[in-house]
């Protein structure tokens, strides 16, 4: 099956910092999503990015299908966007697949 | 449009209790499952269904059962309750095939004592 893998798996950064997060996958998808677990451990959906580059604010993101890998950048950090990072896409048989997360802390 | 609604948001149960976790949504999505995150680990799945009348195991099924009875609904029942099923239990729900957009409810936090 598809296997998707995160780097870093921790990130301690202080406010204001700016920030790359990869997300590699071992096959061709047609599906990839980043979402942010804060705190509180909601999931918030941040980006549905198969192919493509997008922007919301200071976060966007860019997923390169035919090299297998999205990245999500972070601007101007601040504490808020702390919380873990994950990578999530499809198998084939339509199960959804979770990267293991970056782990995010922003210090003030 | 609520997305995905899952029931109770917090829930303590005693050891030996059983107890249902619900979960609807009204986009009118084929494809539902159910996953656990227990501290600082990742989502695994537990069940998932494809339509109605059609489920199928996860990674870590034992001690849960599920039925899709309607397009809507995909309850998640704990048959007798342990404490190795403390966990945070969220449900998601897609369009079935290529290029689906997941989407995810809010979480059910369910401690067992």
């Amino acid at each position: 099956g598809i296997q998707v893998e995160q780097s870093p798996p921790d990130l301690i950064l202080q406010e204001g910092a700016n920030s790359t997060l990869r997300c590699n996958f071992s096959d061709s998808v047609n599906n990839l999503q980043w979402f942010h677990q804060n705190p509180w451990g909601q999931l918030i959906n941040l980006f549905y990015i198969p192919s493509g580059t997008k922007q919301n604010g200071r976060l966007s993101a860019t997923t390169v299908a035919t090299e297998r890998y999205s990245l999500l950048y972070i601007s101007s950090s601040q504490t808020t966007d702390s919380g873990v990072y994950f990578c999530v896409t499809y198998s084939s048989a339509s199960k959804i697949i979770f990267g293991s997360g970056t782990r995010l802390s922003i210090r003030p | 449009n609520a997305g995905v609604t899952q029931t109770p948001k917090f829930q303590v149960l005693k050891t030996g209790q059983s107890m249902t976790l619900q979960c609807a949504q009204d986009m009118n999505h084929e494809y539902m499952s159910w996953y656990r995150q227990d501290p600082g680990m990742g989502l695994r799945l537990i069940h998932y269904s494809v339509g109605a009348g059609i489920t199928d195991q996860g990674e870590v099924p034992n001690g849960y059962n599920v039925s899709r009875s309607t397009t809507e609904d995909f309850p998640l029942r704990l048959l007798s309750a342990a404490p190795s099923q403390t966990s945070v239990y969220f449900c998601a729900s897609s369009y079935a095939g290529a290029g689906a957009e997941a989407f995810f409810g809010q979480g059910t936090r369910l401690t067992v004592v």
